[in-house]
């Protein structure tokens, strides 16, 4: 199986709990990017990293969100203290480097924060 | 700021009638736009690209435009089946950035 892979596919953390997701990419992928998806809505990107190096993390909602990938291969997407308003889907897409080369999807974690 | 709009938010079709999804731009520079179909539960699957010097692609029973001067795109259904019941994300990439630009997406739903 050759696709994007995350886990765990749903995760129910308390309010204040720590979570994180992971992410196993396609092997030889440098792009790396992750997304936050709420119901009915388009996804909306968190940050993006080029192998190991994190370009871009503008749209991090906040300091609680961090991610790391540091062999420029898994990735995981940490969220510290979460609230109510974290709950969303959280999708992972991985790319080659070049700009015709689609995204290429994970299945997303459900987060629900209770 | 780059943006990417798409309309309608939804529709309602019936089986085997054909729809037609829309997508305005203001990514600047221009890369290619490509179209990307979320079934409920998964993530979006590329259906198709477009590269400023191409007008019209297809892709099976998908058939998507590109007018670049007036930065627009449209994706049309032909012959709608069940399983078209997806949202339709339009996603956009410029040449000055690694981070494509996403639409809202049009959520189709097709009634038998």
């Amino acid at each position: 199986g050759a696709g994007v892979s995350q886990s765990p596919r749903y995760k129910v953390a308390k309010r204040g709990q720590d979570v994180a997701l992971r992410c196993d990419p396609i092997s030889g992928h440098v792009s790396l990017f992750w997304y936050q998806q709420a119901l009915g809505q388009g996804p909306e990107f968190l940050t993006y990293f080029q192998n190991e190096a994190q370009l871009d993390k503008s749209g991090l909602p906040s300091d609680r969100f961090f991610a790391e990938r540091p062999e420029g291969s898994v990735s995981t997407l940490k969220i510290q203290r979460t609230q109510q308003e974290d709950s969303a889907v959280y999708l992972c897409a991985s790319s080659w480097l070049e700009h015709n080369s689609p995204l290429h999807f994970g299945n997303g974690t459900r987060l629900t924060v209770t | 700021k780059n943006q990417v709009e798409q309309s309608p938010q939804s529709l309602i079709i019936l089986e085997g009638k054909n729809c037609t999804l829309q997508c305005n731009y203001t990514v600047s520079p221009f890369s290619n736009l490509r179209w990307y179909k979320q079934d409920t539960g998964r993530g979006p699957v590329s259906l198709t690209i477009m590269t400023f010097s191409e007008n019209t692609k297809s892709n099976g029973r998908y058939t998507a435009t590109l007018d670049a001067d007036t930065k627009q795109s449209s994706l049309h259904i032909t012959a709608s089946q069940l399983s078209d019941s997806a949202s339709y994300i339009c996603v956009v990439r410029s040449g000055g950035s690694y981070i494509p630009t996403f639409g809202r997406g049009t959520s189709l739903i097709v009634h038998p």
